[in-house]
């Protein structure tokens, strides 16, 4: 069974055009994080959440927001997708608390600007 | 954070063991090596974890020598399925929000052939 749920699969935006996607976890952990991936490349960390304490990496854009009403769902927000955005956008979780703790991806959420 | 570094690309054949090693020179004393798989179009999936010595599970071992500055994951009797991109990473995923993320290196991209 899916543990980390991202919403949609697919998504077709216009240019400038906002978009959000969403992410559920059924595992209750601590920490979310929103990594981008673009074709033929590692993926890179926006940001990520440990509880709502929200950590922003210092090259992610301001284009690109987050949030976290509560400990199941994040959100990823593009206020206005250029068309070097589309990309795939992967939701992970863990937990903390104990060391060696595994991080759990989603199957991502692939983004094409028109 | 530590760097990591890895080949770009392995290629092998069905049936072999693949080793893949991967430069960790400024690893952390709190810091654990995670090996993740990813297929393309999907998200990074766990493959094995190690913090010192060998690990071993039902998919792979991990070596780590002494000093911690490298790891080699080895892969038995790979088969065609095995062609994936893999990535090493180094990092702490416990305690505050100043901790707790993980970032990716290029990945090595194993190709199986027949």
């Amino acid at each position: 069974d899916a543990m980390v749920i991202q919403n949609p699969r697919y998504q077709v935006t216009q240019f400038g055009k906002p978009v959000t996607l969403s992410c559920s976890q059924t595992l209750n952990h601590n920490v979310m994080y929103w990594y981008q991936q673009k074709s033929s490349q590692a993926p890179k960390l926006l940001f990520h959440y440990y509880d709502k304490d929200f950590n922003n990496e210092a090259d992610t854009p301001d284009n690109f927001q987050s949030r976290r009403p509560n400990t199941s769902f994040c959100f990823l927000d593009i206020r206005s997708p250029g068309l070097g955005d589309a990309a795939m956008y992967l939701c992970a979780t863990s937990r903390p608390g104990g060391r060696g703790n595994t991080i759990y991806f989603g199957e991502g959420s692939w983004l094409t600007v028109v | 954070l530590a760097k990591t570094t890895q080949p770009i690309s392995m290629d092998s054949y069905e049936g072999q063991e693949v080793n893949i090693t991967c430069s960790h020179n400024n690893i952390a004393t709190n810091d654990y090596i995670t090996w993740y798989q990813q297929f393309p179009s999907q998200g990074p999936r766990f493959i094995i974890q190690g913090y010192k010595t060998k690990v071993t599970n039902e998919v792979a071992s991990l070596f780590i020598p002494a000093d911690r500055k490298s790891s080699t994951l080895s892969l038995p009797r790979v088969s065609l399925s095995d062609t994936a991109v893999y990535y090493c990473l180094v990092g702490d995923i416990e305690g505050s929000s100043n901790t707790g993320k993980l970032i990716f290196g290029q990945g090595t991209t194993l190709q199986v052939k027949p």
